[in-house]
């Protein structure tokens, strides 16, 4: 069974940079057809994507974070990684990693992470 | 403002079927596949519903899916307690560079 882990400091201070890691176990990150992702739910709030990553390291992210966001892999690891600059209170959220299938018009999260909630206070 | 439009909430009854909309646009509903995510409180999204109508494996025959055009509705027949949570309608965009859009989500109370 697939499983995926969140990790990382749960709390950054405002303009640092939020750093977190997702381990997938049970898999293979270099799965073909599978791209890995990012999404977060600030509290109360609906869900958003952040951006996906494939095993070649080839990427999407959403044009609202586009500046501020890399995404990054390690196969020899088997995990990929989440990195956002510049960070504000808006960007408090529990922050989700999950398994991306992209392929044949198909496109949708089906293996998620439990979650960390990350806040960015000084 | 989310990219899909979903009511914010939806109420029934035990054993009552409700239907949750989801509407958007050419770039996204209108040209791509529609998923449905089931979020239980305190919880991980879970797939429900992908490909506008599949359910993945495990997913009890009472969720069902369809599409017209740019919206899509999620149904649940035979409505449980256990139902209530909230529920989010997720595409693909093809705008700029593309990119997931997600419905600003559903809270569904079992009265």
């Amino acid at each position: 069974q697939l499983q995926l882990q969140e990790s990382g400091p749960g709390l950054v201070k405002p303009s640092e940079t939020l750093s977190l890691t997702c381990s997938v176990s049970g898999g293979s990150i270099s799965s073909t057809s599978y791209y890995w992702g990012w999404i977060r739910q600030p509290p109360g709030k609906g869900l958003e994507w952040i951006g996906s990553i494939y095993s070649s390291g080839n990427t999407y992210y959403t044009p609202s974070l586009k500046s501020r966001v890399t995404i990054s892999v390690d196969t020899s690891k088997n995990q990929f990684s989440l990195k956002l600059s510049s960070v504000t209170a808006a960007d408090t959220a529990v922050y989700y990693c999950a398994r991306h299938w992209r392929y044949s018009g198909y496109d949708y999260f089906d293996y998620w992470g439990q979650g960390i909630l990350v806040t960015v206070s000084s | 403002q989310s990219v899909l439009t979903q009511p914010p909430s939806a109420s029934g009854t035990p054993g009552q079927r409700v239907t949750i909309s989801c509407s958007g646009s050419s770039s996204n509903i209108g040209s791509n596949t529609v998923n449905w995510y089931q979020q239980l409180p305190g919880t991980a999204p879970k797939l429900l519903i992908y490909n506008n109508n599949q359910r993945p494996s495990g997913v009890p025959d009472r969720f069902s899916g369809s599409k017209s055009g740019t919206s899509a509705s999620l149904a649940i027949s035979g409505l449980q307690s256990e139902d209530e949570a909230d529920y989010y309608c997720a595409a693909w965009d093809d705008s700029l560079n593309g990119s997931v859009v997600f419905g600003g989500g559903t809270k569904l109370t079992v009265l």
